[in-house]
This record gives C-alpha cells, sequence and structure tokens, in this order.
C-alpha cells in the first residue's frame, strides 16, 4: 500500500535558524512526489515536482530534494511568514494521478 | 495554474439533512478530485470526478453518501448526504491541469453537522 510519513509534526525556529522537514514514503514506481504549503483555513498550495531520485528543486528560501525512499524539504533562513503546514504527497506510476498526502509538519517560526 | 472557486465556504446543517458543494474551475482541466480534510489532519481522497460518467471512488467512500457530479470539464459538485456529526470536516475540491501531476485547490468549504 503506497505510504507517504512525514517529520517531525511540528516543528519551532527561530528566525534564520536553519532546518529540514522530511518525508519518508513507499510506492509502487513513483511517478512524482510534491511539496504544498497550506496556511490555515486555506487550501494546499503547491510548491514542488520531484520526480526521480538525485534530483533538487529550489524556490527563494525552500529546496526540496530526493532519494528512493525519502524526500527533504531544506528551509534556509526562515522568517515568520514562512509558517504553515508544510505537506508531502507521492503520486505512482499505477495509481491513474491519485495523489497521497502525509500529516504534514506543522512549521512555526518566531521573529 | 487553475483558479478554483468553492461554494458554500461553510456551513452548519441539521443532522439527516444533505447539501451540495460546488466546485468552478477558472479554465479546463484534465482532472478533478474531492478531498475530506478533518481538523488538525491530512488530506483524504474521497473520488475522483470523471467527466461525464460516473466518480471512481476510494475505500471508505460510497456513491449514496457522497455523490458527485461533473457535467464538464470546468465544474464539478459534491453532495454530502443524509448528514451526521462525523461528517463534518473541511471538503476540498482539486484540479489537475496537464499530466504532470501537481494540483491546485480551492480554499475548502468548511461543514458543521450539528
Amino acid at each position: 500500500e503506497d505510504q507517504v510519513t512525514q517529520s517531525p509534526e511540528a516543528l519551532r525556529l527561530q528566525e534564520g535558524e536553519s532546518s529540514s522537514l522530511n518525508c519518508s514514503y513507499t510506492v509502487s514506481g513513483l511517478r512524482g512526489l510534491f511539496w504544498y504549503r497550506q496556511d490555515p483555513g486555506k487550501g494546499p498550495e503547491f510548491l514542488f515536482t520531484l520526480y526521480s531520485a538525485g534530483e533538487e528543486k529550489e524556490k527563494e528560501r525552500l529546496k526540496a530534494t530526493l532519494t528512493k525512499k525519502e524526500s527533504f524539504l531544506h528551509i534556509t533562513a526562515p522568517k515568520p511568514e514562512d509558517s504553515a503546514t508544510y505537506l508531502c504527497a507521492v503520486q505512482a506510476k499505477t495509481g491513474g494521478f491519485k495523489t497521497i498526502f502525509g500529516a504534514g509538519t506543522r512549521l512555526f517560526v518566531k521573529a | 495554474s487553475a483558479v478554483i472557486s468553492q461554494k458554500p465556504s461553510r456551513d452548519i446543517c441539521q443532522r439527516g439533512t444533505s447539501l451540495t458543494i460546488q466546485c468552478q474551475v477558472d479554465s479546463q482541466v484534465t482532472m478533478m478530485f474531492w478531498y475530506r480534510q478533518q481538523p488538525g489532519q491530512s488530506l483524504t481522497l474521497i473520488a475522483t470526478a470523471n467527466q461525464g460518467s460516473e466518480a471512481t471512488y476510494e475505500s471508505g467512500f460510497v456513491i449514496d453518501k457522497f455523490p458527485i457530479s461533473r457535467p464538464n470539464l470546468t465544474f464539478s459538485t459534491l453532495t454530502v448526504s443524509n448528514m451526521s456529526p462525523e461528517d463534518s470536516s473541511i471538503y476540498l475540491c482539486s484540479a489537475m491541469t496537464g499530466r504532470t501531476g501537481e494540483l491546485f485547490f480551492g480554499e475548502g468549504s468548511r461543514l458543521t453537522v450539528l
């Protein structure tokens, strides 16, 4: 069964304190791994897609990396506006574009 | 990308009644999905809304409880039937453009059943 596990559940950082969020996955043939950001009361917002091990994507203070078993979302010098829940999700090649989401990591960045 | 509008944004309903949530996309999309997100939890896929045919439901979700329509490429509805307090949740419409896999989401419909 396809599965996504994220850790930690919550992360509290000081502004400027870099860290990483982890996403472990098991899937029967990865089509793509996705990162989303979700603010309270909003729907998730797409950040990145990673398709194969070794791939990296960057956007402002965020960098996503992928191995055969996990993905990391690195946050460099975070700011309070980076506070949100970050969701990892996967699609299997045989899943008909069905997207399975992890439980998310709630990030709090304090000024 | 796609901009997705959902309505209602929130509602309070009585046990035993039904509510229909509408989802409108500003452009033609290849696929549309309905998710449920219970407070403090992640997203659970209810079904894939198929244009002009019956939706494809995930395990634990049935058509009698969650009938879905998708009459064209930009519009879908989800009905939550015979509601109970356990149906209190946020219901999210999402869409995929092209075949790269990323999803765009509406703001969600927060449903409270008393």
